[in-house]
């Protein structure tokens, strides 16, 4: 158990909905990052926030969106759902640099949503 | 910017052979190195790191990576292989002096013939 939880572990919706992933990190872990995982592109990395403000973008796509609030917990939205978002999509969190002991960039994975559009 | 390849998206081997998964980076500054190992339906967990100090590191399950400043390279290797480490493998680079940004590559299939 990595400590970072997700929420829902399935989900199956239609074309053109709007679904909300949710994560909360690992105890103490300020920074969240969310990825995409799809067979054809692999692990792709979407957004990262750190105590509440988005730190850093990838690909994430404008139909996305995501924002993580006071209590650290993070929602990634995604609307306008195509056929092509189905993926699972993983929650990560980490520890500041150096804290505890701990190198940044040392992610904790929760279990990922998996996400199937129809 | 930092960046990580890893040759060959499937491995496989025998059972008792050696594994070999190769991971090169790309880094304007002193890295961060990791491996990652994702089990299937599985989220990512870390396998081993490298930070700093001594270059060949040992991580969970027998596996170990070697740090090669000369080659950018951190190969992932375990002397014997079992069934249960059918996986797939990520390798991870982070910049030391960037915020916790962390670059995965495509990821390598290992498979394991009994």
């Amino acid at each position: 158990d990595s400590g970072v939880t997700q929420t829902p572990k399935h989900l199956i919706t239609a074309t053109g909905q709007r679904v909300t992933l949710r994560c909360s990190p690992r105890s103490g872990d300020l920074s969240v990052y969310w990825y995409q995982q799809s067979l054809d592109q692999g692990l792709q990395f979407l957004i990262q926030y750190y105590n509440g403000e988005e730190r850093a973008k990838g690909n994430i796509l404008e139909r996305f969106s995501a924002q993580q609030f006071p209590d650290l917990h993070s929602e990634l939205n995604l609307s306008s759902l195509e056929l092509g978002d189905s993926a699972l999509y993983f929650c990560a969190s980490s520890t500041p640099t150096e804290w505890r002991g701990r190198a940044a960039g040392e992610l904790f994975f929760g279990e990922g949503s998996r996400l199937t559009v129809l | 910017a930092q960046s990580v390849t890893q040759l060959g998206s499937h491995v496989s081997v025998s059972e008792g052979a050696l594994v070999l998964l190769r991971c090169n980076y790309s880094s304007s500054v002193p890295p961060y190195l990791f491996w990652y190992v994702q089990y299937p339906n599985q989220g990512l967990q870390l396998l081993l790191k490298y930070t700093t100090g001594a270059t060949l590191v040992k991580g969970i399950n027998g596996f170990e990576a070697e740090f090669k400043k000369s080659e950018t390279s951190f190969h992932l290797t375990k002397p014997s292989a079992h069934m249960s480490d059918a996986a797939e493998y990520f390798c991870a680079v982070s910049a030391t002096t960037s915020y916790d940004k962390v670059i995965f590559g495509p990821g390598t299939s290992l498979s394991v013939i009994p």
